[in-house]
Order: C-alpha cells, then sequence, then structure tokens
C-alpha cells in the first residue's frame, strides 16, 4: 500500500528565507505525487504535481519541487518565503488511476517570523 | 460562487444520532470525493463518484458511513449513529472527471464534533 511521510511537524522560518518542506513517499511504480496547501479558514489548494518528465517542477505561488527517485522524496522549495505562505502543506500520492484518489501526509505547518 | 461548497460548516451532535453533510460541486463536474482529517492528521480518502458510475466506496471506515449523489450534482454524506471518533473535518472535492489528469478542487470542509 502506499505511504506518505512528512518528517516535519511544525517548520519556522523567517520572512525572505529560503524553505524547505521534506516529503517521503512509498510506492510500487511510478508515483504520482503532488503538494497542497490549507490555509485558515480555506480549502485545500494544489501547489504543484508531477506525473512524468522533468523532475524538477514548477507550481503557484513560487513554489518548486524536485522528485528524487532513488531517494523516494518530493521535497517541497521556495527561495523567498513571505508572511502570506504561513500555511499547512501536504504532500500527496495518487493511487495510479485517479488523481483525486490520493494518500496524504499528515502535514507541515509553516509559520513565518517578521 | 464557482468552487465546491459544503454545508453545514459547523455540526455539534450528540454520540448516537445520525448526521449528513452535503456537498455541492463545482458545476460541470463530474468527479466528486469525500475525504475525513482528523484533528492533526492528512487526509482519509473515504468515496470517490464519477458521473453515473458505480462509486469507489473502498475508503469508507465503517457501515455506518454512507453517501450518495444523483448524476452530476449534490452529494450527501451520512453518518448513522455518530461516535466520538467520527469527529473530523469532511471535506468534499470535485473534478473535471476522473482519472490522473484530474484536479481535485476542495471545498472548505464541514467540521463535525461528536458530544
Amino acid at each position: 500500500a502506499q505511504s506518505v511521510t512528512q518528517p516535519d511537524i511544525h517548520i519556522t522560518v523567517s520572512e525572505g528565507a529560503s524553505l524547505e518542506l521534506r516529503c517521503n513517499y512509498s510506492y510500487g511504480a511510478t508515483p504520482y505525487l503532488f503538494w497542497y496547501v490549507q490555509s485558515p479558514g480555506q480549502g485545500l489548494q494544489l501547489l504543484l504535481k508531477y506525473f512524468s518528465g522533468d523532475t524538477l517542477v514548477q507550481g503557484i505561488k513560487g513554489f518548486e519541487a524536485e522528485f528524487k527517485r532513488s531517494q523516494s522524496s518530493f521535497n517541497l522549495r521556495k527561495p523567498s518565503v513571505h508572511w502570506s505562505d504561513a500555511a499547512e502543506y501536504f504532500c500527496a500520492v495518487g493511487d495510479g488511476t485517479n488523481a483525486g484518489k490520493s494518500t496524504f501526509g499528515d502535514g507541515t505547518t509553516l509559520t513565518v517570523k517578521p | 460562487g464557482a468552487g465546491v461548497s459544503q454545508s453545514p460548516s459547523n455540526k455539534v451532535t450528540e454520540k448516537g444520532k445520525d448526521v449528513e453533510l452535503r456537498c455541492d460541486p463545482i458545476s460541470g463536474h463530474t468527479a466528486l470525493y469525500w475525504y475525513r482529517q482528523r484533528l492533526g492528521q492528512g487526509l482519509e480518502f473515504l468515496i470517490y463518484f464519477q458521473g453515473n458510475s458505480a462509486p469507489d466506496k473502498s475508503g469508507l471506515p465503517s457501515d455506518r458511513f454512507s453517501a450518495e449523489r444523483t448524476g452530476e450534482s449534490v452529494s450527501t454524506l451520512t453518518i448513522q449513529r455518530t461516535q466520538q471518533e467520527d469527529s473530523a473535518v469532511y471535506l468534499c472535492a470535485s473534478g473535471l472527471k476522473g482519472g490522473m489528469n484530474t484536479e481535485a478542487f476542495f471545498g472548505q470542509g464541514t467540521r463535525l464534533t461528536v458530544v
């Protein structure tokens, strides 16, 4: 069965600093990987996704993620964090046939210090 | 609004009562998903509807949980004889179609508290 691990429950960074959120997955075949953001009072929003091809994926709001098959990782990065990026971030792996039917990690809460 | 709409936004119910949660998907979206999010945890897939096909119920945790959807319209998630462990946020999402190229658009969820 597929699984997703987000090792960091909570991360705090200063505004303007770089950010990396870790995600490790377990999946038997080529994974379909997603990052979502959940802001207070808002629904989940898709930041980016990886299906195939270039292993460095660009998303919305200046985020990117890199798929590394050898490390079973799909870490999310942003070069300069803004206060509005404070939110909870979820990594997910699709079941191979249906992007909406995914297994989610437990999430990482990002706090941004002024 | 063009987004996924869920109602109620909050629901407090007594243990043993039945509850119904409603989801209005984005117009034209044939795929609809229900997820459960317990406090401090990620989302757990519950059920998936695609058009008029038989739903994928593989994530429903017990027979107390059921969901209906008529065609490509509103869906209702019903929890019978609620238990305290059912307390969670229930999220609905819809997509243009199922499959790997579908982006799921999420509603803001219904926060269910069983007391």
